[in-house]
Order: C-alpha cells, then sequence, then structure tokens
C-alpha cells in the first residue's frame, strides 16, 4: 500500500507555544489530505480537508485560526496548532487520499499520527 | 442516530479462533467500505476495501458488505496475538470526501 508519513510522532510543548506537524505522502501525490484527532479509546473525529492549492475546509466547530492548514505542494500538507493549550493534548492524524484511477479506486492512508501534550 | 455503529468491545478470544467484527449503518447512499487495524498509539492501517455490496478475501481476512441490510463484517480466520489491537470500520459516500468511522472495536487474541 502507499506509505504516509507524519512527523513528529510526539510532541510536548509549552502552553502559549504553536506547534508544526507534517503530513506526506512518499510514494504518490495526493490533491486532498485530511486532518483528524482522536482521544483516548475513541474513534476519529475529522477536523479538516486539506486541499492542494486552495483553502482548507474546516469542519463545524473547528477553529481555523488555531488549526492552520497548509498544503502547498501535492505531497506535504502541514497543520500547525497555534497558541496551543492544554486542552489541544490529543492524537493528531493525517490521511491522504491516493487515487489510482477510477471512482472505484481512491482509498486512504494514514500517518503514524502525532501525540500532542501541552503543559 | 450516530452514521455509524460498532461495538466497542473489548473482545478477547483463544488464539487460532475465528473472529467477527461488525459494523451497521444508517446513510443508504454509503458505497465505499473498509476496515482499518490500529494499533495503540498509531495511525490506522487499511486492511480491507470494497466498493458496494459482496465479500472480499485477502488471506485470514475475509470483508462482506449487506448494503439491503446496511451491515458489513470483518472475519479474521486462525487468529493471531498479532491481530490484538483496536479494528474500526469506515464507509463514505461516491465523490464525498468526509469518511465516517465506527468507534472502533478492541480485540486482544489471547496465546
Amino acid at each position: 500500500g502507499a506509505v504516509v508519513s507524519q512527523h513528529p510522532s510526539w510532541v510536548i510543548c509549552k502552553s502559549g507555544t504553536s506547534v508544526k506537524i507534517e503530513c506526506r505522502s512518499l510514494d504518490f501525490q495526493a490533491t486532498t489530505m485530511f486532518w483528524y484527532r482522536q482521544f483516548p479509546k475513541q474513534s476519529l473525529m475529522l477536523m479538516a480537508t486539506s486541499n492542494e492549492g486552495s483553502k482548507a475546509t474546516y469542519e463545524q466547530g473547528v477553529e481555523k485560526d488555531k488549526f492552520l492548514i497548509n498544503h502547498a505542494s501535492l505531497t506535504l500538507s502541514t497543520l500547525t496548532v497555534t497558541s496551543a493549550h492544554p486542552e489541544d493534548s490529543s492524537f493528531y492524524i493525517c490521511s491522504a487520499r491516493w487515487e489510482t484511477g477510477g471512482i472505484t479506486n481512491e482509498k486512504l492512508f494514514f500517518g503514524s499520527g502525532t501525540q500532542l501534550s501541552v503543559l | 442516530q450516530k452514521e455509524v455503529e460498532q461495538d466497542p468491545g473489548p473482545l478477547s478470544v483463544p488464539e487460532g479462533a475465528i473472529v467477527s467484527l461488525n459494523c451497521t449503518y444508517s446513510n443508504s447512499a454509503f458505497q465505499y467500505f473498509m476496515w482499518y487495524r490500529q494499533y495503540s498509539r498509531k495511525g490506522p492501517e487499511l486492511l480491507m476495501y470494497t466498493y458496494s455490496s459482496g465479500n472480499k478475501e485477502d488471506g485470514r481476512f475475509t470483508a462482506q458488505v449487506d448494503k439491503s441490510s446496511k451491515y458489513i463484517s470483518l472475519f479474521i480466520r486462525d487468529s493471531q496475538p498479532s491481530d490484538s489491537a483496536t479494528y474500526l470500520c469506515a464507509m463514505r459516500q461516491t465523490g464525498a470526501n468526509n469518511l465516517f468511522f465506527g468507534t472502533g472495536t478492541r480485540l486482544t487474541v489471547i496465546p
């Protein structure tokens, strides 16, 4: 399957600082990437859809000014958590859509996730 | 009502057992059905991918989709301790970006 790389795996930061998380599709181009948040023992919650060359689409209740998304190339999307606070501590996961041709062959591959702890 | 319902478990089985994992859904427009395996503090790994109804087999894994009942299943034969993980079902509509996930079922295979 396709490979999606996400860095860093772990980050600990002080309250008020900003943290950037990178998501790269290593062996395919992804016009669309997604950012999820996951709390312990819960499923993934979609935060936003990142489209290459255009503004991200945020889900209801997700602050676009707090969670800045940039999809500057077909292989890289970044999520920046600005002015992080302890309540932002969570597991963040990105995914990239792999389009192999035909509507029946679109698949989502996930990064390994980033555990953010805000002190 | 949630879009996708999945029994969170936990489910414990002895090694070698057949495991059955299930999800039900309410949106008849869902056409793509997936099963992901997620180890603790890792991203989900795509296991099975099915378009529309039918069965799909890959090694020890079989995915079934019954659109008339809005019910999907994942069967794991000859389960191994390495299969211990959380299994997430997911589904979406044609042309839609949003992927709807079940809450995940925690599986433990006991040696």
